[in-house]
């Protein structure tokens, strides 16, 4: 069965700092990685996914995630965090095309003026 | 061009009546997803519809939730006997033929009272 773990409820950093939101993931094929970022009263907006190729994977709003294999790790960076990326991030993870996501409980990100 | 659009975007409901919600996915899209997210929780899947074929009810909590999608257009989620527990933000995504990113509507929230 396919799980993710996203082992901080809350990640704290000030404007202008770099970010990282982590994210874990267990599949038994080949993973599709996506982040999603929801902003209050909102629906999920795609931010970014990993199908093939390169690990490195660069998203809207200038997010980016690193893919490692050997880690079953896919954390979302950002070089210098916004207030306005204050909001409630979710990894998901699926095992093969057009199947349902799983999705981690949910990382809110608060930045600091 | 237009997301995916949801309606009611609010729903307050007597305990034990019955609710429809309803889900217009991307134009062109033949994959439909149905999701639960419950106060400070991830994303649940509730049940999904590709193309004609059977659609995947695993996810959904009991019988007195089913949905119906009409080809490859609308959907509507039903809950039958509504309980408090099933309060909820109810979100439903759509996806192209062959995979890709889901995107999502912007959920409709039901309180059970």
């Amino acid at each position: 069965a396919q799980s993710v773990a996203q082992p901080e409820d809350q990640v704290n950093v000030a404007e202008g700092n770099p970010l990282t939101v982590k994210c874990t993931y267990s599949v038994s094929g080949n993973p599709y990685l996506f982040w999603y970022v929801q902003y209050p009263n909102r629906g999920l907006q795609f931010l970014l996914k990993y199908i093939t190729g390169d690990n490195l994977v660069k998203g809207s709003y200038g997010f980016e995630a690193e893919f490692n294999k050997s880690q079953t790790s896919f954390h979302l960076k950002k070089p210098s965090a916004l207030v306005s990326d204050s909001a409630l991030y979710f990894c998901a993870v699926r095992d093969w095309a057009n199947t349902p996501l799983v999705f981690g409980k949910g990382t809110r990100l608060s930045v600091i003026a | 061009g237009a997301g995916v659009s949801q309606s009611p975007s609010n729903k307050v409901t007597e305990k034990g009546k019955d609710v429809e919600l309803r889900c217009d996915p991307i134009s062109g899209h033949t994959a439909l997803y149905w999701y639960r997210q419950r106060l400070g929780q991830g994303l649940e899947f509730l049940i999904y519809f590709q193309g004609n074929s059977a659609p995947d009810k695993s996810g959904l909590p009991s019988d007195r939730f089913s949905a119906e999608r009409t080809g490859e257009s609308v959907s509507t989620l039903t809950i039958q006997r509504t309980q408090q527990e099933d309060s909820a933000v109810y979100l439903c995504a759509s996806s192209p033929l062959g995979g890709g990113t889901q995107y999502f509507g912007p959920g409709t929230r039901l309180t059970v009272l």
